[in-house]
C-alpha cells in the first residue's frame, strides 16, 4: 500500500507558458499532500504544504502566485508552475501523507523533471 | 560528514560489506524518523521508520538505530548489494507538526 503517482514524469516547455503537474495517492486517502523542488545533488526543498479543501500553507521565499497548488480531493493535488523561465527547470516531487496508524509518513511519487526552454 | 555545496557524503563498499550510514539531527523536540532511498530520478523511497520511544528497529537487511543522547540515527544495511546503491536521506518530524525536516543525504556507492 501507500502508492503515490505523479503525472507527467517528464515535461519540456517554451518559457512563459504554465505547466500543471498532478499528484495523486493511489490506495489511500491523503488530507495532506507536500511538495517538493530538487537540485541536482541536493536535498528536497519543500516548497508547500496542501491541505484538502483549504489553501496551501507555502514555505518562505516560494510565491505562491507562481506555483499554484490546487488539493480538491483527498487523493489528488496539482502543482501549476505559472509561467514559467528556465530557472524553474527543476525535479519537483510530491508526496502524500498516510495518518494510518497515527504516523505521519510521507510517500512520494516518482517526480517530475520539467525543463523550461 | 556535512556536504559542501554540490558534493554529497559519499559511502563507498563492496558487494556483501555491512554498510552504515549516518545522520546527525538537530531538534530534540523530533519524535519521528523515516530513511528515505532516492535512487537517480527517482522520487525517495521509504526504508524504515522510528519513533523516539524507541532505540533500535530492525526490517528486512535494514536496521535503524536512534540515539536521543546525541541526536544521532544511522542505517545499517546488511550484505550491501549492488542495487542498495542510491542517495539516503533521513527525515526527523515533530509531532503535532505534518512536515519533515531532511538531512543532506549521503550517497552510497556498491562495487560488485
Amino acid at each position: 500500500g501507500a502508492v503515490v503517482s505523479q503525472h507527467p514524469s517528464r515535461v519540456i516547455c517554451k518559457s512563459g507558458t504554465s505547466v500543471k503537474i498532478e499528484c495523486r495517492s493511489l490506495d489511500f486517502q491523503a488530507t495532506t499532500m507536500f511538495w517538493y523542488r530538487q537540485f541536482p545533488k541536493q536535498s528536497l526543498m519543500l516548497m508547500a504544504t496542501s491541505n484538502e479543501g483549504s489553501k496551501a500553507t507555502y514555505e518562505q521565499g516560494v510565491e505562491k502566485d507562481k506555483f499554484l497548488i490546487n488539493h480538491a480531493s483527498l487523493t489528488l493535488s496539482t502543482l501549476t508552475v505559472t509561467s514559467a523561465h528556465p530557472e524553474d527547470s527543476s525535479f519537483y516531487i510530491c508526496s502524500a501523507r498516510d495518518g494510518r496508524g497515527g504516523t505521519d509518513t510521507q510517500y512520494f511519487g516518482p517526480g517530475t523533471r520539467l525543463t523550461v526552454l | 560528514g556535512e556536504s559542501v555545496g554540490l558534493h554529497l557524503p559519499t559511502l563507498s563498499v563492496q558487494e556483501g560489506d555491512n554498510s552504515i550510514i549516518n545522520c546527525a539531527y538537530s531538534n530534540s523536540a523530533s519524535d519521528y524518523f523515516i530513511w528515505y532511498k532516492q535512487e537517480s530520478g527517482k522520487g525517495p523511497q521509504f526504508i524504515i521508520d522510528i519513533r523516539s520511544n524507541m532505540d533500535k528497529r530492525q526490517g528486512q537487511r535494514v536496521t535503524v538505530l536512534l540515539n536521543k543522547t546525541v541526536k544521532h540515527l544511522s542505517l545499517q544495511i546488511a550484505a550491501t548489494q549492488p542495487g542498495d546503491s542510491a542517495v539516503y536521506f533521513c527525515a526527523e518530524n515533530i509531532k503535532g507538526y505534518s512536515t519533515l525536516t531532511f538531512g543532506k543525504g549521503t550517497m552510497l556507492l556498491v562495487s560488485p
